[in-house]
C-alpha cells in the first residue's frame, strides 16, 4: 500500500502566478480532503470530496482557490493567482466510507512558498 | 461556531517525565475524537475515542473522553526524545469532516 500521494512535496513561486497541487488517493477510500496548515491557523479543512464530488467547500478561502476530482484516483488543488499568503504546507487525506472508521489518512504535504 | 482548544499549545520536559495533554470542543452533532502525533510530516493516527470513560491504550500512550464535560486527555508516561511532536486532536462532526484543534507542540528534553 503506497499511502496517499502528493506532488510536488515543495513548490516556490512567484506572486501571481498559477500553482497546482496533485492528489492520488489510497486505492477504495471513498472521501478525499484537502487541508492547509499554517503557524498561525493551525490544520484547517479546505473542501472533501465524497466519491468524486465536492461536499463541503465551506473553507476554501476565496474564488483564487479551486479543486477538482475527475476519477476516484486524482485531484487536484489549483490557485490561481497565488499570493504570498497562500504559503503554508498542503496535505491531502483520504479516508474508506466505513460507518464506525473515522480515521483519515495523510499524505505528505506539498510546501508552498510564494514570494 | 464548532471549535476544539488544545491545552497546552507547548511543553518541554525531561526525558522520563509523564505528560498530560488536553482537548476540549464545542461541536455540533458529535461522533467521535481522534488523536494524531505530527513529526516532521504527516500527521498519523493514535487513538480514536467514541465512548465515555474507556481508556484507549497503545504502550505508553492512552487517552479518554469525558463527554459530558466535552473533552479529552492524551497521556504519555516515561517519555522519550522520540515523543517530540506536534499532537492533533480532532473531532469528527457527520459525514467524515473533521476539526482539529491547534495541536500541542511536546519537547523532550535528554
Amino acid at each position: 500500500d503506497a499511502g496517499v500521494i502528493q506532488s510536488p512535496r515543495h513548490e516556490v513561486t512567484e506572486m501571481g502566478q498559477e500553482v497546482t497541487l496533485r492528489c492520488k488517493p489510497i486505492s477504495g477510500h471513498d472521501y478525499l480532503f484537502w487541508y492547509r496548515q499554517t503557524m498561525m491557523r493551525g490544520l484547517e479543512l479546505l473542501i472533501y470530496f465524497n466519491n468524486n464530488v465536492p461536499i463541503d467547500d465551506s473553507g476554501m478561502p476565496e474564488d483564487r482557490f479551486s479543486a477538482k476530482m475527475p476519477n476516484a484516483s486524482f485531484s487536484t488543488l489549483k490557485i490561481q493567482p497565488s499570493e504570498p499568503r497562500d504559503s503554508a504546507v498542503y496535505f491531502c487525506a483520504s479516508s474508506p466510507q466505513l460507518t464506525n472508521n473515522y480515521e483519515q489518512y495523510f499524505g505528505p504535504g506539498t510546501r508552498l512558498t510564494v514570494t | 461556531e464548532d471549535k476544539v482548544v488544545q491545552s497546552p499549545l507547548s511543553l518541554v520536559v525531561h526525558e522520563g517525565d509523564t505528560v498530560t495533554l488536553n482537548c476540549s470542543y464545542e461541536v455540533t452533532n458529535f461522533r467521535s475524537l481522534l488523536w494524531y502525533k505530527q513529526e516532521k510530516k504527516a500527521p498519523t493516527f493514535l487513538f480514536m475515542l467514541t465512548s465515555s470513560g474507556i481508556e484507549k491504550k497503545s504502550g505508553r500512550l492512552s487517552s479518554i473522553l469525558d463527554k459530558k464535560e466535552l473533552f479529552s486527555i492524551l497521556n504519555i508516561t516515561a517519555t522519550q526524545t522520540g515523543d517530540s511532536a506536534v499532537y492533533l486532536c480532532a473531532v469528527h462532526q457527520g459525514a467524515q469532516k473533521l476539526v482539529f484543534g491547534q495541536g500541542t507542540r511536546l519537547t523532550i528534553n535528554p
